[in-house]
């Protein structure tokens, strides 16, 4: 079974500073998908961003990037130029790739993002 | 181009009672999944339907069973309600094969 591990259940950054969101996940897959999704106060989970896990190039989405470290099974969240509106639960998730008969997302405990004006 | 919708927004039931979540997938998905958000934790998955058949399920008791429509939407009955089913019901619909689901608003489910 797969498990995703988010080490940081809060954390808080400066507006326009950078902050850093970790992750890391157990499988025995070799294809499968990693994501960050972003809960706000609204309770719609929003997708950030989404990795491949046979792409060796990290994912961005403009001020978001992630760090995927495929042979420590790490992928972490970068959020660049910090807003307001950031402030939300983030979870990472993991998914095995298509073809391999699952198709639940995996998702770990979030981590709750504070941005401070 | 409407996303997933599901209703209602907010339910409130008593232990023993049955209810019913509804939710229309993004348009030209066929495939909706179920997760189960309890209050501070992640998202757990319940089921997946995927031409009108649950094509995998979580680890869920069968008192949580679901259905899928021929227009792709879904609902999702639970039985015999217990006080630790309140949750927040999340819905997510896909393409089949695609690696990405986009999630409904939820329905924040009460049970006294």
């Amino acid at each position: 079974a797969q498990t995703v591990t988010q080490s940081q259940p809060e954390m808080s950054v400066q507006e326009a500073e950078t902050v850093t969101l970790s992750c890391t996940y157990d499988t025995s897959e070799n294809n499968y998908y990693l994501f960050w999704y972003k809960q706000p106060p609204s309770r719609q989970m929003i997708l950030v961003i989404r990795q491949e896990a046979y792409k060796q190039q990290n994912a961005t989405e403009n001020r978001f990037s992630v760090n995927f470290q495929k042979a420590a099974k790490s992928f972490s969240l970068k959020i660049s130029d910090s807003q307001l509106g950031d402030t939300a639960m983030y979870f990472c998730a993991f998914m095995k790739g298509s073809g391999a008969g699952s198709y639940q997302l995996t998702f770990g405990k979030g981590t709750k993002l504070s941005v401070i004006p | 181009d409407a996303g997933v919708t599901q209703s209602p927004t907010h339910l409130i039931k008593t232990r023993g009672q049955q209810v019913t979540l509804r939710c229309s997938p993004k348009s030209g998905h066929d495939t909706v999944s179920w997760y189960q958000q309890a209050l501070g934790q992640g998202p757990q998955f319940i089921f997946q339907y995927y031409e009108e058949e649950e094509r995998q399920r979580g680890n869920f008791p069968d008192r949580f069973s679901g259905h899928q429509f021929p227009n792709y939407s879904s609902e999702l009955n639970v039985n015999a309600l217990l006080l630790g089913d309140s949750a927040l019901y999340l819905c997510a619909s896909s393409l089949v094969g695609a690696g990405e689901q986009f999630f409904g608003p939820g329905t924040r489910l009460t049970v006294l």
